[in-house]
């Protein structure tokens, strides 16, 4: 079964908190993306990485973090410098960081801070 | 900067109708759009896509016409059922540039 997952589906945080959302892929693509996206808006680009152990800043990265120590895992830290977290986060993969390349996304991750 | 932007946020047919969902962009260079449909608290799901030496591309039920004149981009949905009921977005991209531009979607209402 072949694809992109997100975990955990739901998660709240308390304000001051630094919190990691998961995201893995068994595609074997070597690009991976963060999005974030809030009500009535696209898709806004966090972080996006071409390859293992190198990633890049998107639009908003500010108050946000990324690794790519393996191909299958990208890892998005959301921090507390982060000053409206609460959102709707998609990770997406695609063959190579070419915009031609179709991007997959997972199933998102809506974080809400109490 | 690049935009891309919706002329209708909200757009409500029968089913059975053919609904045609429009998008506009403001980069001229951009040679890459993609449409994705995007179901309640659900990631977006790859549609179709067109480059910009292609006027139309017709996938299943679907249609994608460009534009490039006025800018513009639409999607055609024949025949359409109440699984369509979904938000749409456009993207843009262009050879080099390695992020693509969202537009805010649109919202397909399908009413039995």
């Amino acid at each position: 079964d072949g694809g992109i997952t997100q975990s955990p589906k739901y998660l709240f945080r308390k304000e001051g908190q630094n919190v990691t959302l998961s995201c893995e892929q068994n595609l074997n693509h070597d690009a991976m993306y963060w999005y974030r996206q809030d009500p009535g808006q696209g898709l806004r680009l966090i972080y996006y990485s071409q390859i293992v152990n190198d990633f890049q800043k998107g639009d908003i990265a500010e108050g946000y973090s990324v690794s790519r120590e393996k191909k299958e895992s990208f890892p998005l830290t959301v921090t507390s410098a982060q000053k409206n977290p609460t959102a709707f986060y998609l990770c997406a993969s695609a063959d190579s960081a070419s915009p031609t390349d179709t991007q997959y996304f997972g199933p998102g991750t809506r974080l809400t801070v109490l | 900067g690049e935009s891309v932007g919706l002329h209708l946020p909200t757009l409500s047919v029968q089913e059975g109708d053919n609904s045609i969902i429009n998008c506009a962009y403001s980069n001229s260079a951009s040679d890459y759009f993609i449409w994705y449909k995007q179901e309640s608290g659900k990631g977006p799901q790859f549609i179709i896509d067109i480059r910009s030496n292609m006027d139309k591309r017709q996938g299943q039920r679907v249609t994608v016409l460009l534009n490039k004149t006025v800018k513009h981009l639409s999607l055609q949905i024949a025949a359409t059922q109440p699984g369509d009921s979904a938000v749409y977005f456009c993207a843009e991209s262009y050879l080099g540039f390695q992020k693509l531009v969202f537009g805010t979607g649109t919202r397909l209402l399908v009413s039995p």
